[in-house]
């Protein structure tokens, strides 16, 4: 069984500030996949950046980076310069197996403030 | 990206009534689909997979005959709540994979269920 947690129910950041968002997953397959997403009042899901657990190199996306830890099953998600758009749910998901699907984490509420 | 859409937006049905739901990818063919349920403040839950010509598979506690899930096409996977109950108001999303299970996935606007 896959199971992630997300420690942090709510976060807050100052605009232009950085914030990391913690995850902590659990897999037994040894090929798998890692996944943020955001979610904003709208509710469509948003894919913010994603890690294959065979690459050592931190996947980046703008502002956005994770520090992944394999052998501590960690893949935090860091927001440089936040920006009033950012705030949203976060959810951290781990894909592993053939059938595709993700699991998911409860999510982190992330509010910028002005 | 790929866009996966989804059907109605929102919906209001009485108690014992049947509501179907549509889940469309529009650039991509999908053999696989997803059915998620989220529940106010809450996480996504698998709820089963689609199969484009076979039977769903259903997680564990989601009752099949209350959630009738149809795979018809390569593009088209629709669930069906059933004689729905209160009990059933939630926010269903869809999402599928358009370069195979270990890609993105695009998920549909999700359609918010009230039943009264």
């Amino acid at each position: 069984a896959q199971t992630v947690t997300q420690s942090q129910p709510e976060m807050s950041v100052q605009e232009a500030e950085t914030v990391t968002l913690s995850c902590t997953y659990d897999t037994s397959e040894n090929n798998y996949y890692l996944f943020w997403y955001k979610q904003p009042p709208s509710r469509q899901m948003i894919l913010v950046i994603r890690q294959e657990a065979y690459k050592q190199q931190n996947a980046t996306e703008n502002r956005f980076s994770v520090n992944f830890q394999k052998a501590a099953k960690s893949f935090s998600l860091k927001i440089s310069d936040s920006q009033l758009g950012d705030t949203a749910m976060y959810f951290c998901a781990v894909l592993g197996g053939s059938q595709g699907n993700l699991i998911f984490g409860k999510g982190t509420k992330l509010s910028v403030k002005p | 990206g790929a866009v996966v859409s989804q059907h109605p937006s929102w919906v209001i049905c009485k108690s014992g009534t049947s509501v179907k739901i549509e889940c469309r990818s529009l650039d991509f063919q999908a053999t696989t689909m997803f059915w998620y349920r989220q529940f106010p403040k809450q996480s996504l839950m698998l709820m089963a997979t689609s199969n484009e010509g076979s039977k769903a598979t259903y997680e564990q506690g989601v009752e099949k005959d209350k959630f009738l899930i149809n795979h018809a096409s390569l593009t088209l996977s629709t669930l069906t709540v059933t004689s729905a109950h209160p009990e059933d108001s939630s926010f269903y999303i869809c999402s599928a994979h358009d370069r195979g299970w270990n890609t993105e996935a695009f998920f549909g606007q999700g359609t918010r269920l009230t039943v009264v």
